[in-house]
């Protein structure tokens, strides 16, 4: 039972390249979250899902993109990555319920 | 949107001292949680309490959801409790966890 797994953990990156980031996970849960955290600062939310096939903007949504086509996949795209898009990005599960949020382990992105 | 605030923002401690961490919410919620991000980045949850009084081994948490804040208390303290300690709250009828901006804490031998 691995819980909440990213892939990456770890990338760099060339301005104006793109990526996808991989969270998956095996608790079945309904809601997923793509949070970015800057350093010294808190989490900020990108994007989530409530259910498989739904998407929905956060605070920060700008220059990424997400997919929720398996309810155990969802996924980061960075289109044409930007240096302000350096940060460590963490994606969360919930069940929907009034019940605990649980992290991957997180993904560190540098653009250069 | 739902506002979230953490005091203090920094904390240094000695070894074996006791604190208080507080989280104030602007609206009613209906889901809120404590988190420590530990020195390598990954985020543990340590509590769900929406309202009440909960403890786990040197840490406790309470939530008095009508005054619209919530308390983490940690005894004794320890070199491992280091880290940043966020709350986040869920508006009750909203979708989104909104995390506070958290407390750092350094607890020095």
């Amino acid at each position: 039972n691995a819980g909440v797994t990213q892939t990456p953990k770890f990338r760099v990156l060339k301005t104006g390249q793109s990526m996808t980031l991989l969270c998956a996970q095996d608790m079945n849960h309904e809601y997923m979250y793509w949070y970015r955290q800057d350093p010294g600062m808190g989490l900020r939310l990108i994007h989530y899902s409530v259910g498989e096939g739904t998407t929905a903007k956060g605070e920060v949504p700008d220059g990424y993109n997400v997919s929720r086509l398996k309810k155990q996949n969802f996924l980061l795209g960075l289109e044409s990555a930007a240096p302000s898009q350096t940060s460590v990005y963490f994606c969360a599960t919930f069940t929907g319920r009034n019940e605990k949020l649980f992290f991957g382990s997180g993904t560190q992105l540098s653009v250069l | 949107g739902i506002q979230v605030e953490q005091s203090p923002p920094d904390l240094i401690l000695q070894e074996g001292a006791n604190s208080t961490l507080r989280c104030n919410f602007s609206d009613s919620v209906n889901n809120l949680q404590w988190f420590h991000q530990n020195p390598w980045g990954q985020l543990i949850n340590l509590f769900y309490i929406p309202s009440g009084t909960k403890q786990n081994g040197r840490l406790s948490a309470t939530t008095v959801a009508t005054e619209r804040y919530s308390l983490l208390y940690i005894s004794s303290s320890q070199t491992t409790d280091s880290g940043v300690y966020f709350c986040a709250v869920r508006n009750t009828g909203f979708q989104k966890l909104v995390f506070g901006t958290g407390t750092r804490l350094l607890v020095s031998p």
